[in-house]
C-alpha cells in the first residue's frame, strides 16, 4: 500500500527565510510525487512533480524538491520565505490510479 | 480557457437528504476525480472516471455514487447524508487517467455542510 506522511502539521518561518516541508512516501514501485499548495478556500494548485530522470525537481512559485530514494523522502524547500507563501501545502504520490494525499503542512510566515 | 468548475460552491443539507455536486472538467479533459477534505486533513479519494467509466474507488460506503456524461461532466451523488460527510469535496480532471505522471487539476470545491 502507498502512503504519504508529512512531517510538522504547522511550520513558521520569518519572512526571507529558508523553508522546509518534509514528505516520506512509502511505496512498493517507483513512485510519481507531487506537491500542491491550497490557499483558504480555494481548490488545489500543483507546484511541481516528480516522474523520472532529474532528481532535483524545479516547480513554480520559486519552489524545489529534491527526490532521494534512499531516504524515501521528496522534501520542499524555497530558499527565502515570502508573505504570499503562507497556505496549507500537501504531498501526493501516484503510483496506480489514483493519487495518496498526505494531511498537509500549515505554512506560517513571519513578517 | 476556464479550469475545472464546480457547482454549487457551497451547501448545506440536513441529516439524511440527499445532494448532488457538479463538476465540469477542463475542455479536452477526458477523466474526472472526486474527493473528499475533511477540515484539517488531506484529499481523500472518492471515485475515478474516464470516458464514462468508473476506473476507481475509494473507500466510501455505497451512499457516495458518480457518473460521467457524454461531455466528461461529471456529477456525484451522496445519500442519506451523515453529519461525518460535511466537508469540501473536490473535483479533478486530467486528459487520461491519474496514472503515473499525468497531472490532475483541481477545482474550487464545493463545501458542503450536514446540520
Amino acid at each position: 500500500a502507498q502512503s504519504v506522511t508529512q512531517l510538522g502539521s504547522h511550520v513558521s518561518v520569518s519572512e526571507g527565510a529558508l523553508v522546509l516541508l518534509r514528505c516520506n512516501y512509502s511505496s512498493s514501485v517507483p513512485p510519481y510525487l507531487f506537491w500542491y499548495v491550497q490557499y483558504p478556500n480555494q481548490g488545489l494548485q500543483l507546484l511541481l512533480k516528480y516522474t523520472t530522470g532529474a532528481t532535483l525537481v524545479k516547480g513554480i512559485n520559486g519552489f524545489e524538491a529534491e527526490f532521494k530514494k534512499s531516504e524515501t523522502s521528496f522534501h520542499l524547500t524555497k530558499p527565502s520565505a515570502h508573505m504570499s507563501d503562507a497556505a496549507e501545502y500537501f504531498c501526493a504520490v501516484n503510483t496506480g490510479n489514483q493519487f495518496y494525499f498526505g494531511t498537509g503542512t500549515s505554512l506560517t510566515v513571519i513578517p | 480557457d476556464a479550469g475545472v468548475t464546480q457547482s454549487p460552491t457551497h451547501l448545506i443539507k440536513t441529516r439524511g437528504q440527499h445532494v448532488t455536486l457538479r463538476c465540469s472538467p477542463i475542455s479536452g479533459h477526458k477523466s474526472v476525480s472526486w474527493y473528499q477534505q475533511v477540515l484539517g486533513q488531506g484529499p481523500q479519494f472518492i471515485f475515478q472516471y474516464y470516458e464514462k467509466e468508473e476506473r476507481g474507488r475509494g473507500n466510501f460506503p455505497d451512499r457516495f455514487s458518480a457518473r460521467q456524461f457524454p461531455n466528461y461532466s461529471s456529477e456525484l451523488n451522496v445519500n442519506a447524508l451523515l453529519l461525518g460527510d460535511s466537508a469540501l469535496y473536490l473535483c479533478a480532471s486530467s486528459l487520461f487517467p491519474a496514472v503515473g505522471s499525468y497531472e490532475q487539476y483541481f477545482g474550487p470545491g464545493t463545501r458542503l455542510t450536514v446540520t
